[in-house]
């Protein structure tokens, strides 16, 4: 079955101290994955994508993931959290049935503590 | 606009009442997608428009719900004799990419509350 799991509800940071928010997938075909923010009554905002080729993804706010096809991860990581980066995170994957689909995790609290 | 645009922002109904939910996506936005979040889950596909092709209405739950999309425009998301279980907030998100390989651009969402 298509999937995508975020295994922890919540994630607690000290400011300043590396971050990771764990992200695996189950999805036929090649992985297209995504990662999404949303701070406090907004919308989502785009972070990173993995579509081919480098395994390791820059994306906006110095965030970063690797894609990692032997443990079908996407795991997202910061060198170092600031108390801004306190929100809600999710990950998707483009539905390999579809060309359009994503399927979405359920979302990971992360809290950044100075 | 500048960004995806939802109106209302919050919506308060009585059980029964039929709502309607408005989406103005970026200008020149071929794809548009409408999703559901209840508190604390992730987001629920409710339906999706790509230009002028039929729209993929699979994800929506009931035959209470229906969408419209007029060309590349405004989307007008329709719950009719609302539930309870209705009550979340509805995501509304635009796309110029026809591969979609790319982001997609989220509206800050119109959140219903069913009494």
């Amino acid at each position: 079955a298509q999937s995508v799991a975020q295994p922890e509800d919540q994630v607690n940071v000290a400011e300043g101290n590396p971050l990771t928010v764990k992200c695996t997938y189950s999805v036929s075909g090649n992985p297209y994955l995504f990662w999404y923010v949303q701070y406090p009554n907004r919308g989502l905002q785009f972070l990173l994508k993995y579509i081919t080729g480098d395994n390791l993804v820059k994306g906006s706010y110095g965030f970063e993931a690797e894609f990692n096809k032997s443990q079908t991860s996407f795991h997202l990581k910061k060198p170092s959290a600031l108390v801004s980066d306190s929100a809600l995170y999710f990950c998707a994957v483009r539905d390999g049935r579809s060309n359009y689909q994503l399927i979405w995790g359920a979302g990971t609290k992360l809290i950044i503590k100075p | 606009g500048a960004g995806v645009s939802q109106s209302p922002s919050n919506k308060v109904t009585e059980k029964g009442k039929d709502v309607e939910l408005r989406c103005d996506p970026i200008s020149g936005h071929t794809a548009l997608y409408w999703y559901r979040q209840r508190l604390g889950q992730g987001l629920e596909f409710l339906i999706y428009f790509q230009g002028n092709s039929a729209p993929d209405k699979s994800g929506l739950p009931s035959d209470r719900f229906s969408a419209e999309r007029t060309g590349e425009s405004v989307s007008t998301l329709t719950i009719q004799r609302t539930q309870q279980e209705d009550s979340a907030v509805y995501l509304c998100a635009s796309s110029h990419d026809t591969r979609n390989t790319g982001e997609l651009f989220f509206g800050e969402g119109s959140r219903l509350t069913v009494l």
